[in-house]
């Protein structure tokens, strides 16, 4: 089973739907949660962090249940800049600072 | 803020040569740098991590001796991809933090790397 798992996608959208994005992780040492967004032959780059009473960052909502081992994004009001991967991240407890990345979830915004 | 940046951004060379990519950290010191590798359409997977001065300590399943990670200055760490071969193509991408970077790891731009 992978560390990180998130929904397979890619998930198409018309411009201003809203688009919630979902994933597991299964080390329960994890401690902290970031959603990293990865355009197409680029870096990834930090979107937010993820805290256990939810966080809000305009149109994005980061959501953490750490009884389920489950974090969310929900983006609103899409925009065809918001077309991109979207990575869901976890760091361990005592890891270095290492990430861990999930697979990505590719969402494009059409017009 | 912070900057990592890295280079070159794209190489290409002939398979049995060897690579090397490297990874700067322009306004803070990298106490810490990791290399990730990432094919298409699959997740950044780490390589190795490396601290200043001591050696990278690698993933499990990544050759030490084909992926040589030199990490001599607070600023600059080294991949150096050793006798590349075509399965070697992928996309390597340095990340880095220390004092000075916050609580935040910065990636590098990346290095497309394709062996011919």
């Amino acid at each position: 089973r992978k560390e990180v798992e998130q929904d397979p996608g890619p998930f198409n959208v018309p411009e201003g739907a809203t688009v919630a994005f979902n994933c597991t992780y299964s080390n329960s040492a994890s401690q902290s949660f970031f959603w990293y967004r990865q355009d197409c032959r680029k870096e990834p780059k930090l979107l937010m962090s993820v805290y256990s009473s939810g966080n809000e960052d305009g149109r994005f909502t980061a959501q953490l249940n750490r009884a389920s081992q489950y974090i969310s994004l929900l983006i609103r009001d899409s925009k065809l800049s918001d077309s991109a991967t979207y990575l869901c991240v976890v760091r361990a407890r005592g890891s270095a600072r290492q990430l861990t990345f999930g697979s990505g979830t590719q969402l494009t915004v059409l017009p | 803020g912070a900057v990592v940046s890295q280079h070159p951004s794209w190489v290409i060379c002939k398979s049995g040569t060897s690579v090397k990519i490297e990874c700067r950290s322009l306004d803070f010191q990298a106490t810490t740098m990791f290399w990730y590798r990432q094919f298409p359409k699959q997740s950044l997977m780490l390589m190795a991590t490396s601290n200043e001065g001591s050696k990278a300590t690698y993933e499990q399943g990544v050759e030490k001796d084909k992926f040589l990670i030199n990490h001599a200055s607070l600023t600059l760490s080294t991949l150096t991809v050793t006798s590349a071969h075509p399965e070697d193509s992928s996309f390597y991408i340095c990340s880095a933090w220390g004092e000075g970077s916050g609580n935040t790891i910065y990636f590098g731009e990346g290095s497309w790397l394709t062996v011919v």
